[in-house]
Parts: structure tokens; sequence; C-alpha cells
């Protein structure tokens, strides 16, 4: 499968720890979303990267969220000392360029306790 | 910053009937619309797409209308079979540099047998 991949799928973790997610996206596309989708809603913007370089971040993204892409191709989202409030699907999308199509990943389903 | 309402939250057919789903959008410079499709526990996959350069875009039984003037566009499914039963979501986008999408709250569309 040459699609956007995600990992892990779900994790449960306790209030105030720290989590990470990856993305690895198709492989020659250049652009990188996070977005976050909780129940009954459309996908939130949080983040891209054009290659390694984060051109964006929305105000959704608190000081515990950082995102890193570091040579350009998979992606980690970090979220420090998660609150119950982070408990969403993380879902990961990429494009060959600016405009294009974006595909989506399956998501990682965040559960905070 | 762009702006996505999405109609009916809900909707329900019988397997055959016609459904036609309605998003507007805020931001006048945004040229690019696509349609998700996310059924449950899956990631969301592009149905059909459209760009302001035209008003109609047809994909066998789906299509999509676009109406710049009034900034709504909408999806019209014909002939619908029980697999075609998902959310259904709208987003819309500028189409360079800034190019993020921001999502219509969804559609969850029943088909009936």
């Amino acid at each position: 499968d040459t699609g956007v991949s995600q990992d892990p799928r779900h994790k449960i973790t306790k209030r105030g720890q720290n989590v990470t997610f990856r993305c690895d996206p198709i492989s020659e596309h250049n652009r990188l979303y996070w977005y976050r989708q909780t129940l009954g809603q459309g996908p939130e913007f949080l983040t891209y990267f054009q290659n390694e370089a984060q051109l964006e971040k929305s105000r959704l993204l608190s000081d515990r969220f950082s995102a890193e892409r570091p040579k350009g191709s998979f992606s980690t989202l970090e979220i420090q000392r998660t609150e119950q409030g982070d408990s969403a699907m993380y879902l990961c999308a990429s494009s060959r360029a600016s405009g294009e199509t974006q595909y989506f990943g399956p998501g990682t389903r965040l559960l905070v306790l | 910053g762009e702006n996505v309402e999405q109609h009916p939250s809900t909707l329900s057919v019988q397997e055959g009937d016609s459904a036609v789903i309605k998003c507007t959008y805020s931001d006048s410079a945004s040229n690019y619309f696509p349609w998700y499709k996310q059924e449950l526990g899956k990631r969301p996959q592009l149905i059909i797409d459209i760009r302001s350069n035209v008003g109609e875009k047809k994909d066998q039984r789906i299509a999509v209308t676009l109406n710049k003037t009034a900034k709504h566009f909408s999806l019209h499914i014909t002939e619908t079979q029980p697999e075609d039963s998902a959310v259904y979501f709208c987003a819309a986008s500028r189409d360079s540099g800034y190019s993020t999408l921001t999502f219509g709250k969804g559609t969850m569309l029943l088909v009936s047998p």
C-alpha cells in the first residue's frame, strides 16, 4: 500500500502524559498536513509542511503541541501534558503540491483518561 | 478566515433516490472545492472536486455544481445505493500559497434498501 500511513492507530494515555504520533506521506508528496477530528465534526487544520519547513500553524495548535518533518519525509506530532480535551482523531494528509488533492491517512485515535 | 457551512447534517433516502448536499463558503478567494466521503472508522476519501473555472463536474452517479457569485456548491448523488451510506464532507481552499482545507461539519447520508 503506497498511501499515507499513520502510527499508532490507537493510543490511550493518562492525563499529563506526553504522546507522539507518526505520519508517513505518499512518496514524492512535498506537502504534509495535520488535522484533528472530533466526533460529529469535520477535520480541523492544525499545521502543514512544505518539505521540511513548517509553513502554517492554526490557533488550535497550543504550545503543548509540536510537529516536525526533519528530512522532508515522515512527520511527527507530539502533544505534551495531555488533557482530556485532546481526545480526538488526529489525521495526516499529503499532497504533491499546493492546491492539489490531499490524501488522508487512517488517523490516530487518541483517548486521554 | 474561511468558514464553510454544510446542510443538512443528516439525510435519509430510499435506494434509487437522489441525494443533494449543500455547502456555502465565506472567502471569495477560495477556488478549490473537494468532497470527501468518510465511512465509519475509516479515512476521508476524495470522491470529486471542482475548481472555480467550471460550474459543474460529473463522475458517473456523482456531480458537483458551483455558484461562485452566491458562494455555494452542492453534491448530487443519483441512483443511490446502500454502499453510499457514509458521512460526506465538503471543503474549500485557495488554490495556491495558503492551501489548507476548511471543512464543513459533515452530512450523514443513510440509504435504506
